[in-house]
């Protein structure tokens, strides 16, 4: 079975920092990795995805990744948060196991940009 | 191109009635996945869907629920006999058949089920 984990349900920026939102996955097989954002009252927006290649995949909005093999993460990075960056992220990993291909979601991490 | 989209956006219903959640996915896309997300909690899938057929099933609680994707018009995810622990936000994601399964899923903006 796979599974995600984001250990922090809050993280807080003051804007203009660097800011970086932490997962972790376990999957039995090759990982498929992704991030969403979701704004308050709203459905989740794709911010980016890996599935294999360079280790570092950049997405919308400035946001970036880092796919990490031997520690099992795929942090969200951003050099420079803004106060509009204040949303709820959940990242996820793709199943493919048999014939599914369902997304797993971590709890989810509250971003807080302050100024 | 249109995204995905759900009706209604919030939905009251009573114990006991039933409710009925609408999903139109993205043009192109043949693949459709529901996902109920509890407050303060992340998504966790429920159903994944082709056209007529149910793929997996494996998150749909066994009594009450159910879900279809017709030939012709939306998915829809039904609800019988409602009760206060449905309250919840429903979200529909859809995405091509790429092999490998690489693609993205892409969410509507989900059905909030209030049940009083």
């Amino acid at each position: 079975a796979q599974s995600v984990a984001q250990p922090e349900d809050q993280v807080n920026v003051a804007e203009g920092n660097p800011l970086t939102v932490k997962c972790t996955y376990s999957v039995s097989g090759n990982p498929y990795l992704f991030w969403y954002v979701q704004y308050p009252n709203r459905g989740l927006q794709f911010l980016l995805k890996y599935i294999t290649g360079d280790n570092l995949v950049k997405g919308s909005y400035g946001f970036e990744a880092e796919f990490n093999k031997s520690q099992t993460s795929f942090h969200l990075k951003k050099p420079s948060a803004l106060v509009s960056d204040s949303a709820l992220y959940f990242c996820a990993v793709r199943d493919l196991t048999g014939t599914a291909s369902k997304l797993t979601f971590g709890t989810g991490t509250r971003l807080q940009v302050t100024l | 191109n249109a995204g995905v989209m759900q009706n209604p956006r919030h939905l009251v219903r009573r114990r006991g009635q039933e409710a009925r959640l609408r999903c139109s996915p993205m043009k192109g896309h043949s693949h459709v996945y529901w996902y109920r997300q509890l407050p303060e909690e992340g998504l966790k899938f429920m159903v994944y869907l082709q056209k007529e057929n149910i793929i997996d099933e494996s998150g749909m609680p066994k009594e009450r629920f159910s879900a279809e994707f017709p030939k012709e018009g939306p998915s829809i995810l039904r609800i019988q006999q409602v009760v206060r622990g449905d309250s919840a936000a429903y979200f529909c994601a859809s995405n091509r058949a790429l092999v490998g399964g690489t693609d993205t899923q892409y969410f509507g903006p989900g059905t909030r089920l209030t049940v009083l």
